[in-house]
């Protein structure tokens, strides 16, 4: 597709379930970045990929939380054991390169733990 | 450490004024990037500008322009003749040289028609 592309839009989990969070990213885009947005709040880093690899990880809240990029393209967010604490929209983004393009972000998976 | 603030929380113009949006950043980094997103109701951030830490030439796109000022540690933006279109959350984002984004709060902008 032309622009970073998340599934699925709205997700509606129960407390100590497990979720993934799938993120497509714009074709040729080598940066994969993973963001979380709270209700009135600015997106927070949480992880980021240079290819297949992590490269940063250190905006992860805890052990709870893990991505993956196997082929380096598509990129799946794991949460385990979900707390309502985790509710918020998780935001993808892709940049060209990492370093000095610009990120373009998805439409964001919006996460309910109940 | 890295840190952006927005301290308008929202804004309300009447169509047509002009609105400037503020934005502080804080990095020790010497090489950095600015950015400015708008993030309408459907959730989406919208990429408007990337500036990096050594051009502080102004720009100005349409109705839309920025003044950044590395003396004062700012990256301001104008909207000219502003419209109901131009309501949504904008946010300014700061990238280091970790490739981290770090996100101000945001500015929700309200145009009257």
């Amino acid at each position: 597709g032309a622009g970073v592309s998340q599934t699925p839009s709205n997700k509606v989990t129960e407390k100590g379930k497990y979720v993934e969070l799938r993120c497509d990213p714009i074709s040729g885009h080598t940066a994969l970045y993973w963001y979380r947005q709270s209700l009135g709040q600015g997106p927070e880093f949480l992880i980021y990929f240079q290819g297949t690899g992590a490269a940063d990880d250190s905006g992860l809240p805890n052990d709870r939380f893990f991505a993956v990029r196997p082929e380096g393209s598509v990129s799946t967010l794991k949460i385990q054991r979900t707390e309502r604490g985790d509710s918020a929209v998780y935001l993808c983004a892709s940049s060209l390169r990492a370093g000095t393009s610009e990120a373009f972000f998805g439409q964001g998976t919006r996460l309910t733990v109940v | 450490a890295q840190k952006v603030t927005q301290a308008q929380t929202e804004i309300s113009v009447v169509e047509k004024e002009d609105v400037t949006l503020d934005c502080v950043y804080e990095t020790r980094d010497t090489t950095y990037y600015l950015f400015w997103y708008k993030q309408p109701p459907s959730g989406e951030l919208v990429f408007l500008i990337r500036r990096n830490s050594f051009d502080e030439q102004n720009e100005i796109s349409g109705r839309y322009s920025w003044n950044f000022q590395k003396s004062t540690s700012s990256f301001n933006f104008t909207i000219t003749a502003s419209q109901v279109v131009d309501s949504a959350v904008y946010f300014c984002a700061l990238r280091n040289t970790g490739n981290q984004f770090y996100f101000g709060t945001g500015t929700s902008l309200t145009v009257i028609p």
